[in-house]
């Protein structure tokens, strides 16, 4: 089972509304968690980077929010734009882990 | 600065033949590492390399190996191409061992993704 689901898998959404993306992990113990936007061809480009003590986080229109206790986090995107499509990764880190975990993803698309 | 740069960017291959995808970095970071992207699946780890001369193996490491002379370039070899090895490769880099390190928040850059087809 991988140590981070997100959800949905896919979504569609009209241009200028808002919409949230999850991610749930089991990776422990936990060191911080990142948000990567991945269009379409490209390399993954950072979003946002919370550590434990941070419950939320930033980056224009993108909001990250971060419940350790639940392990949870979700990324909000608010007044959607054309290109926002993409997909969105989440990412967790344990403490002396070999590697991050990367979520499979949310493929957002913004029509108009 | 050109950030990470990787060649080339589609690659065709039969079955047995080998190759080398070329990743290079212009920021002097010291972490670089190697990742395959398949379709319903998270990036997964190949190799990485902690500094020049030295690297480790990842998730996923067999068939694929790594050298690290120079802190700029991380190439990865194909030894024996099979279809399993179909996938987006990606090549990422960092000032530090991005996210494992106590506290680190550094980031992560992704190079633009090789595409691979065995044949």
């Amino acid at each position: 089972k991988n140590q981070v689901e997100q959800s949905p898998q896919s979504l569609i959404i009209l241009e200028g509304k808002n919409c949230t993306l999850q991610c749930n992990y089991t990776v422990s113990p936990f060191s911080n968690l990142r948000w990567y936007k991945q269009d379409t061809g490209r390399g993954p480009v950072s979003l946002t980077i919370m550590t434990f003590s941070e419950n939320t986080k930033s980056n224009g229109r993108y909001t990250a929010t971060l419940d350790a206790d639940t392990k949870q986090s979700s990324l909000h995107i608010t007044a959607s734009q054309l290109s926002d499509s993409a997909s969105y990764i989440c990412v967790v880190s344990g403490y002396n882990n070999n590697d991050m975990r990367f979520g499979a993803g949310t493929r957002l698309t913004v029509k108009p | 600065n050109a950030g990470v740069t990787q060649t080339p960017k589609f690659q065709v291959l039969k079955t047995g033949q080998s190759m080398t995808l070329q990743c290079a970095q212009d920021m002097n970071h010291e972490y670089m590492s190697w990742y395959r992207q398949d379709p319903g699946m998270g990036l997964r780890l190949i190799h990485y390399s902690v500094g020049a001369g030295i690297t480790d193996q990842g998730e996923v490491p067999n068939g694929y190996n790594v050298s690290r002379s120079t802190t700029e370039d991380f190439p990865l070899r194909l030894l024996s191409a099979a279809p399993s090895q179909t996938s987006v490769y990606f090549c990422a880099s960092s000032y530090s061992r991005a996210g494992t390190d106590l506290d680190s928040t550094d980031t992560q850059y992704f190079g633009p993704g090789t595409r691979l087809t065995v044949l």
